[in-house]
Parts: C-alpha cells; structure tokens; sequence
C-alpha cells in the first residue's frame, strides 16, 4: 500500500539558510500535518491542512510557513534558520477529514550548523 | 489546552515480563491512540480506542480507554526484543491529536 512519502529525508543547512521541505500524502488523503521530533522528545504539532485550507495551527514558529497545493502534497518552508531547528520533521496525513488516524512518512531530518 | 500526560517515561523490561504504560488526559477525549516508534523510525499507528471502557487486545499487546475517556494504558505480556521502542499515546479531541511524551521500551535478553 502506497505511504506518506516525504523528501528530501536528510538536509544540512547553515544558520540564517532557508530550507523547504516536501510531503506526499496518501493518495485519497484530503488531510495533511506536520510534526517537529526533537532528539528523545515526542512529535510537536506544527500545522495541518484540510482540503488545501489551514485547518489547525500549533506551535509552529513565525519563520516557518506551510501551504497544501491542489494535488494535496504539502510543502513546509523554514526561513531563517537557527541551530534549534535542528530536529526530525515528520509529515502525517489522514482521509475523511480531521480526526482519522494519521499515518506518519518516514521523515525529513534536518541539521542546522 | 488539553495535556495528555504518559507514565513512565523509560521501561527496562526483562525479556518474557510483563509491564504497562499510562496515558492520561486533562481533558476528556473523543479517542485515544497508540503509536510505535521503532530507534530512528517513524511512528506507527497500533490502535485507536473510541468508546468508553474499551478493551482491544493486539496478540500481546492490550489496551485499554478508561471509563471516563480521560485516560487509557497499553499492557504488554511476555515482553519481546522486538517490543523495544517508544509507545506514544495521543490523545484526539478538537480536532487536535495531542502526544504523550511516551514510554521508551528497552529489554534485556
């Protein structure tokens, strides 16, 4: 069965950089979320998307933006980067809107030097 | 907001032991899910638990949704090296999904 496909899964990145990462969700998934794992820590909710709409914000910081496009694969953007963004982001995605299980991708791990 | 709290934070378990993880919520949920995280993996979605007092069993894994939809637990029996990872729970109300901080598994042989 198809899965969360997320890219790149590794990125270095200097501070002050940009940085733009890339999910693919579930085919038929209308529902995309974004999680930040630091080292030993459990998922932090960044945002989630709904039919291509911002559907829930948490703390995501104001450097970072996130959009759903019309094939429903979301991108998030990491402006500014500092040393403490360094961190696993996983993409999650769900069917029949808010509320379904999430199926995680495998993840981006991003290092800030 | 809603908290979910999970209890202990680190398992050292004997191999064929038995042991348990505790969820619990700030808030009454509207379900309850448990996930597996593998060292250097991506979590994975074991269960969710809807109604109140719920009981579902995974081979050796049992878990469990309180009466009062606030907290919920996972037991596992016979404790496997494969079991080893983190357990989260999360809880969903809200349209929110919050994590416990999970349980970290590690078994000696």
């Amino acid at each position: 069965a198809a899965g969360v496909i997320q890219s790149p899964r590794h990125l270095i990145k200097e501070k002050r950089e940009t940085a733009t990462l890339k999910c693919y969700p579930i085919p038929r998934h209308d529902t995309v979320y974004w999680y930040q794992q630091g080292p030993g820590q459990d998922p932090q909710f960044l945002i989630s998307f709904y039919e291509k709409m911002q559907s829930d914000k948490g703390s995501i910081p104001d450097r970072f933006s996130a959009q759903q496009f019309s094939d429903y694969h979301s991108e998030l953007n990491m402006s500014s980067l500092e040393l403490g963004d360094s961190a696993l982001y996983f993409c999650a995605s769900s069917g029949g809107g808010q509320g379904e299980t999430q199926y995680f991708g495998p993840g981006t791990r991003l290092l800030v030097l | 907001g809603q908290q979910v709290m999970q209890i202990p934070q680190y398992q050292h378990v004997q191999e064929g032991e038995d042991f348990t993880t505790y969820c619990n919520s700030s808030t009454t949920l509207s379900n309850i899910q448990w996930y597996k995280q593998r060292p250097g993996g991506h979590p994975v979605f074991l269960i969710q638990l809807v109604k109140s007092g719920e009981v579902k069993k995974q081979k050796r894994l049992t878990f469990q949704f309180g009466e009062a939809k606030k907290n919920s637990s996972l037991h596992i029996t016979a404790t496997q090296t494969t079991d080893v990872g983190t357990y989260f729970c999360a809880g969903h109300n809200d349209y929110k999904l919050s994590f416990g901080a999970g349980t970290t598994v590690t078994v000696r042989a």
